[in-house]
């Protein structure tokens, strides 16, 4: 089946120490998506890809940094983790078309000690 | 400012119907999407209206209408796995994905 894939599901770090979230996509989609999502929270969207063409949204931390190698995978970075960077982040694809509809992986949990 | 609005928390019993209501204040409008979320899972994607009218899939129907900036997702038939958040995210003209923060909804036996 066509997918999302995102590891690991559950990563926890100490406070400062550097961490990398990955995705992968088999659904050959051209867009690419990070978001955070804390507890009863809508998702806060922190980056995406539009192929190799990186957005950056005004908002989000240089503490948080994405790379996109190829089509079917994508990186976040999070060079210092803070105590408020713990939350399920959120990697999802699109392929364009009439609706365009965002297709989510199953987050990881990020816990910071 | 961009906003959604939604009820924080509904409570619904099995077997039974209820209406998750979806208000929006946007820059233009390129679509609506509903999707589920059930805890420490991520967002699945139920329904997309870009049209004003209702749109059936199943025991779920969405409604929009554009003029008044609302939504509603309807849900039929509940059962006790329907319970989760139910989020309404909202195009706008840069079509960027506006998202609501979710209606918690639990299903009572």
């Amino acid at each position: 089946d066509a997918m999302v894939i995102q590891n690991p599901r559950y990563q926890v770090t100490q406070f400062g120490k550097p961490v990398t979230l990955s995705c992968s996509q088999t659904l050959n989609h051209n867009v690419m998506y990070w978001y955070q999502q804390k507890s009863s929270q809508a998702p806060k969207l922190l980056f995406h890809y539009y192929d190799k063409d990186f957005n950056n949204e005004a908002d989000t931390p240089d503490n948080f940094q994405s790379r996109r190698p190829n089509t079917s995978f994508c990186f976040l970075d999070i060079r210092s983790p803070g105590l408020g960077d713990a939350a399920m982040y959120l990697c999802a694809t699109s392929g364009g078309g009439a609706t365009d509809t965002q297709y989510f992986g199953p987050g990881t949990r990020l816990t910071v000690l | 400012g961009q906003n959604i609005d939604q009820p924080t928390e509904m409570t619904a019993t099995e077997g039974a119907i209820v209406q998750i209501n979806c208000t929006y204040q946007t820059s233009g409008f390129n679509g609506l999407f509903w999707y589920q979320q059930h805890a420490g899972e991520a967002p699945t994607f139920l329904s997309y209206n870009v049209l004003d009218g209702l749109e059936e899939k199943g025991r779920f129907s969405s409604f929009l209408s554009r003029s008044k900036g609302y939504s509603y997702l309807l849900l039929k038939e509940l059962q006790m796995k329907d319970s989760a958040s139910y989020l309404c995210a909202v195009r706008d003209s840069n079509y960027q994905l506006i998202w609501g923060a979710g209606t918690k909804l639990i299903i009572k036996p």
